[in-house]
């Protein structure tokens, strides 16, 4: 079967660095991805993985564990405009297809 | 240019209307998709077009009928849609399937179905 997981909510103050977890089993597998989405937006790309490790990009980061079927998303220094849905995504090369998780409302407050 | 744009933004229909969504892209990219959006959901794939030709229909009701004119335009036709069908969708590309890397999405319409 295919089941990708995150938690529901999360919340954070201002400054501080929130973890967003994923873990996923899906058939196929070839690549991670994590997307942002603000309420009533298009998600937009922030990051993919496809061998284990942590890919930096300025304040977010994501890591990757094949083996563990875990991705997890780190910001930093967190702002009022990150509060948003993140959604992890992973590349089913059997279905040929993203397969998105629930996401992650992630509120930030002052 | 690096933006997909969707129109018309808001769509309210009744259950007896027909209508269409617009989805353009001028990237070159070659794979096209639409996804179906509920409140506080993730999105979930509906359709992908790749080189024009229907590659993946996710078993999508007939009153959904997906048109790739060419290979910067993808339409969803509506027909007789019911109100459980309102929500956003999401058109997105890249540049071929299998999926090399990321998808671009549009801001997406707010479909109300009556």
């Amino acid at each position: 079967g295919q089941n990708i997981d995150q938690p529901t909510e999360m919340t954070a103050t201002e400054g501080a660095i929130v973890q967003i977890n994923c873990t996923y089993q899906t058939s196929g597998f070839n690549g991670l991805f994590w997307y942002q989405q603000h309420a009533g937006e298009a998600p937009t790309f922030l990051s993919y993985n496809v061998l284990d490790g942590l890919e930096e990009k300025g304040r977010f980061s994501s890591f990757l564990s094949r083996s563990k079927g875990y991705s997890y998303l780190l910001l930093k220094e967190l702002q009022m405009k990150d509060s948003a849905s993140y959604l992890c995504a992973v590349r089913d090369d059997e279905a040929d297809k993203l397969i998105f998780g629930t996401g992650t409302r992630l509120q930030v407050f002052p | 240019d690096t933006e997909v744009t969707q129109t018309p933004k808001h769509l309210v229909m009744g259950m007896t209307n027909k209508k269409s969504l617009k989805c353009e892209q001028h990237m070159g990219h070659r794979a096209m998709y639409w996804y179906k959006q509920k409140a506080k959901k993730p999105p979930e794939l509906m359709f992908v077009y790749s080189y024009e030709k229907l590659s993946i229909n996710e078993s999508v009701p007939s009153r959904f009928s997906p048109e790739c004119p060419n290979s910067s335009l993808l339409n969803l036709h509506l027909h007789a849609l019911q109100p459980e069908d309102s929500a956003l969708y999401l058109c997105a590309s890249s540049q071929e399937v299998p999926l090399p890397n990321e998808q671009f999405f549009g801001p997406g319409t707010r479909l109300t179905v009556l």
